[in-house]
């Protein structure tokens, strides 16, 4: 599975949008890109997923970029319940996700 | 609320003992997965179960065993502990379709700690 690499902190204002860049620009064409985030002493929780189109669910939208090489994560209207560590993560079809050491979103009042 | 449910939340051992961590799957998922979390890291894959068997295995001793029941509920074992087997231990269950795994879904985890 190809490794992804996200910055280690960001900050959102309340009800802006949060966008949350992952690089993995040793994508290969199988893979695909996953999102979960962690609340500070809870299990991870699934966001989105996607291949190569961008994805929309309750939660967030998934932008990929047309090489692959990129995707950011957004959150439409931030709330301070949005306050968490979040993991992109590039899983084939192997049975494990590496989680690396994701983004600490903090939204600010 | 993910439908998965782990015991114990919070344990405390100490160096040499034994630990078994339970965890009952999402109503309807076939596969379980174990994860370490050490603090400040991102959890990190032990192994997986499908169909009680183990399929496939990350970077860990022997010492960390697992079963997986008929009624897809599992367990993590580990023997001998270490010092840094202290950590948050997470169960994962999903479906896994046509060969490929499906998102996971989290419990809220056994947090180990081992003096």
């Amino acid at each position: 599975d190809a490794k992804t690499t996200q910055p280690p902190s960001m900050d959102c204002a309340e009800g802006r949008a949060a966008n949350l860049p992952c690089n993995h620009s040793t994508i290969s064409g199988n893979e695909y890109v996953y999102w979960y985030r962690q609340i500070h002493s809870q299990g991870p929780q699934y966001i989105i997923h996607g291949l190569k189109n961008n994805e929309t669910n309750e939660m967030a939208s998934l932008i990929i970029t047309e090489d692959r090489k990129s995707s950011t994560l957004i959150l439409p209207h931030a709330t301070l319940r949005d306050t968490a560590v979040y993991y992109c993560i590039v899983k084939g079809t192997g049975n494990q996700f590496y989680f690396g050491t994701g983004t600490s979103l903090t939204v600010i009042p | 609320e993910t439908g998965v449910t782990q015991s114990p939340t919070h344990l405390i051992k100490t160096r040499g003992q034994q630990v078994t961590l339970r965890c009952s799957s999402q109503s309807g998922h076939n596969t379980v997965s174990w994860y370490q979390q050490a603090l400040g890291q991102g959890p990190q894959f032990i192994f997986q179960y499908y169909r009680e068997e183990e399929n496939g295995r990350g970077n860990f001793p022997p010492r960390f065993s697992g079963l997986q029941f008929p009624n897809y509920s599992s367990e993590l074992n580990v023997n001998a502990l270490e010092l840094d087997d202290s950590a948050l231990y997470l169960c994962a269950s999903s479906r896994l379709v046509d060969r490929r795994p499906g998102e996971l879904f989290f419990g809220e985890g056994s947090r180990l700690t081992v003096l």
